[in-house]
């Protein structure tokens, strides 16, 4: 079993819809838990991290942690085509090793 | 200009021939990762390094060596490279090993025949 699984995707959706994005864990150690946009031919970027259980907010963005459930999710909300990307979950044990999800790959339609 | 750069970008190589792939940080960061990046897998660490001369193994060490004489390389070697080795690397740092943000270089295709 992977530590980390994530839904393949890939996923269309028309501009100002909402994308859920998920990714489920088997390690409780994991802390900390981030989610990465990487665009086509580009090293990922860091879009949101979360330390504890709950929501975090960010403009169009949020992330949410499910620590009981071993299940994080990455909110977006009105999608623009810029949006179009790959996004990968992370997460690591603190100061330790990092394990990414395989990433999903979604394209907003104009 | 903060960031990571990677070199080689592209790299076609055969079986056996030792090479090395070079990765350099200009913002002092203590934490240097190496990645690979195949389709279905995702991005899988190979090794990582919380400072100067500490290397840790990471998801897939095997077939990879890497060093940190100073702070701002982290150079991947592949002593006997495979076909099974052909991938996407990424480099990556981050200020501390504990800090969540890591910057990724623009990373090196690798074919190994």
């Amino acid at each position: 079993q992977k530590e980390v699984e994530q839904d393949p995707g890939p996923l269309s959706v028309p501009e100002g819809a909402i994308v859920s994005l998920n990714c489920t864990y088997s390690n409780s150690a994991f802390q900390y838990f981030m989610w990465y946009r990487q665009y086509s031919r580009k090293g990922p970027e860091l879009l949101m991290y979360t330390y504890s259980s709950g929501n975090k907010e960010d403009g169009r963005f949020t992330a949410q942690v499910d620590k009981s459930s071993k299940y994080i999710s990455l909110f977006i909300r009105d999608s623009q085509p810029s949006d179009s990307a790959t996004y990968l979950c992370a997460m690591m044990i603190t100061g330790n090793q990092f394990y990414f999800g395989t990433g999903t790959s979604l394209t907003v339609i104009p | 200009e903060a960031q990571v750069t990677q070199n080689p970008r592209y790299l076609i190589t055969v079986t056996g021939k030792k090479l090395t792939v070079t990765c350099s940080q200009n913002m002092n960061h203590e934490y240097m990762s190496w990645y690979r990046q195949d389709p279905g897998l995702g991005l899988r660490q190979i090794y990582y390094s919380m400072n100067v001369e500490v290397t840790d193994k990471g998801d897939v060490p095997e077939g990879y060596k890497v060093s940190r004489k100073e702070k701002r390389n982290f150079p991947l070697i592949l002593e006997s490279p495979s076909p099974n080795q052909t991938s996407l690397y990424f480099c990556a740092s981050s200020i501390l090993a504990s800090y969540n943000e890591q910057f990724f270089g623009p990373g090196t295709r690798l074919t190994v025949l």
